[in-house]
């Protein structure tokens, strides 16, 4: 069945440094979803990519859909301690209505 | 975005009763509502997609008789968890689908601590 991955599992980084996660499908999607999930909340929907090779900007946040959208990635320039959580990409099937979720990269953001 | 409630967001039971998890789409017509769980720092873990008035359809390793669903409105499904153990113990996320929307709609989740 599809699998999604995602890299790192944890990142630590100082306070104005960048932090990149990656996300890798073991299929092709129709599109992907990324979720920020606080400590002790719940994903919250950051966005969703559906063209190839899209690249879409939130303030500090740049996320890009590979061209064979099979993998995705998302960088925040200048990290914020705000930016401390667990992001997730979820991957969507073509045939399929469910999402699957990535393991998660954890970030830690020290002041 | 729409919004989707969910109740009660946190419950502790004891060993072997059963507990009821309500997921509510407050400003939509949710044709899908999905159920997922999440362990200690884990992933979200699809458990089941149910449909209004349909049976739910769960993934592989889910017993649909122990987490029984019901999704009896456009607007309401519900997570029994029956005979509840320790090793259930998770926090139970819904989202649901539908409407003029493309996107899911995550609840705050429900905390479930087994004793």
């Amino acid at each position: 069945g599809q699998q999604v991955m995602q890299i790192p599992q944890y990142q630590h980084v100082q306070e104005g440094e960048d932090f990149t996660t990656y996300c890798n499908s073991s299929t092709t999607l129709s599109n992907i979803q990324w979720y920020k999930q606080r400590p002790g909340g719940h994903p919250v929907f950051l966005i969703q990519l559906v063209k190839s090779g899209e690249v879409k900007k939130q303030k500090r946040l740049t996320f890009q859909f590979g061209e064979a959208k099979k993998n995705s990635s998302l960088h925040i320039t200048a990290t914020q301690t705000t930016d401390v959580g667990t992001y997730f990409c979820a991957g969507k099937e073509d045939s399929s209505y469910k999402l699957i979720f990535g393991s998660g990269t954890r970030l830690l953001v020290r002041p | 975005g729409a919004v989707v409630s969910q109740h009660p967001s946190r419950v502790i039971c004891k060993s072997g009763t059963s507990v009821k998890i309500e997921c509510r789409s407050l400003d939509f017509q949710a044709t899908t509502m999905f159920w997922y769980r999440q362990f200690p720092k884990q992933s979200l873990m699809l458990m089941a997609t149910s449909n209004e008035g349909s049976k739910a359809t769960y993934e592989q390793g889910v017993e649909k008789d122990k987490f029984l669903i019901n999704h009896a409105s456009l607007t309401l499904s519900t997570l029994t968890v029956t005979s509840a153990h320790p090793e259930d113990s998770s926090f139970y996320i819904c989202s649901a689908w539908g409407g003029n929307y493309n996107e899911q709609f995550f609840g705050p989740g429900t905390r479930l601590t087994v004793l």
